[in-house]
């Protein structure tokens, strides 16, 4: 079955860096685009990056345009997402999220809980 | 990159039916087929419960029915059950974006 595992999550400073992975099984990695979504203590879902399945393409929302990279290696069949210059209003818990098709996503990880705090 | 408009909170009673509105513009909802529903337990991750518009994954209830005008997309819960008391959120494709709404929380009186 489809499972997706994200890790890398923990407390951080404010303009330290962080990597999260989400480790895919169950699926044949290299034909989905992944994306990461996140949702801070309390709100609602935003989305955050997007790699096409080819990894030909990446979108990023604005606010975190410039300072957050998203990258796969379909080897280990992984998404990453590493985040510098991180702020406070990135506290959240991240998920990584399977692409059925322009912005479906059907899979879901169980989210990892980033909290940026000094 | 503005997220979609919903009402904060919807309700009714069991076995009654709940509508949920997902407002944007004409370069994501009203543009692309691409509008997907999900539901969200407290402490879960959200699970996908219609796409496309109108579409619903294997195993999700019948219950559950999607639609679109114009610029505005609609989720309609039939035959509310208790279970269905969660927070819905509505997504769609936006060119170079993804854009979800702010969400509804469902309450089953």
């Amino acid at each position: 079955q489809v499972q997706l595992v994200e890790s890398g999550g923990g407390v951080v400073q404010p303009e330290r860096s962080l990597r999260l992975s989400c480790a895919a099984s169950g699926f044949i990695f290299s034909r989905y685009g992944m994306n990461w979504v996140r949702q801070a203590p309390g709100k609602g879902l935003e989305w955050v990056a997007g790699i096409w399945f080819d990894g030909s393409r990446k979108i990023y929302a604005d606010s975190v345009k410039g300072r957050f990279t998203i990258s796969r290696d379909d080897s280990k069949s992984t998404v990453y997402l590493q985040m510098n210059s991180l702020r406070g209003e990135d506290t959240a818990v991240y998920y990584c999220g399977r692409d059925e098709s322009y912005g479906t996503f059907e899979y879901w990880g169980q989210g990892t809980v980033v909290t940026v705090s000094s | 990159q503005s997220a979609l408009t919903q009402p904060p909170s919807a309700s009714g009673s069991p076995g009654q039916s709940v509508t949920i509105s997902c407002t944007g513009t004409s370069s994501d909802v009203g543009g692309y087929k691409y509008v997907s529903w999900y539901q969200q337990h407290p402490g879960k991750a959200p699970k996908l419960i219609i796409y496309e518009v109108t579409e619903r994954p294997s195993g999700v209830p019948d219950r559950f029915s999607g639609s679109k005008s114009g610029n505005t997309a609609s989720l309609t819960v039939s035959g509310l059950q208790a279970e269905d008391e969660a927070d819905y959120y509505c997504g769609s494709f936006a060119g170079s974006s993804v854009l979800f709404g702010g969400g509804t929380k469902v309450t089953v009186l």
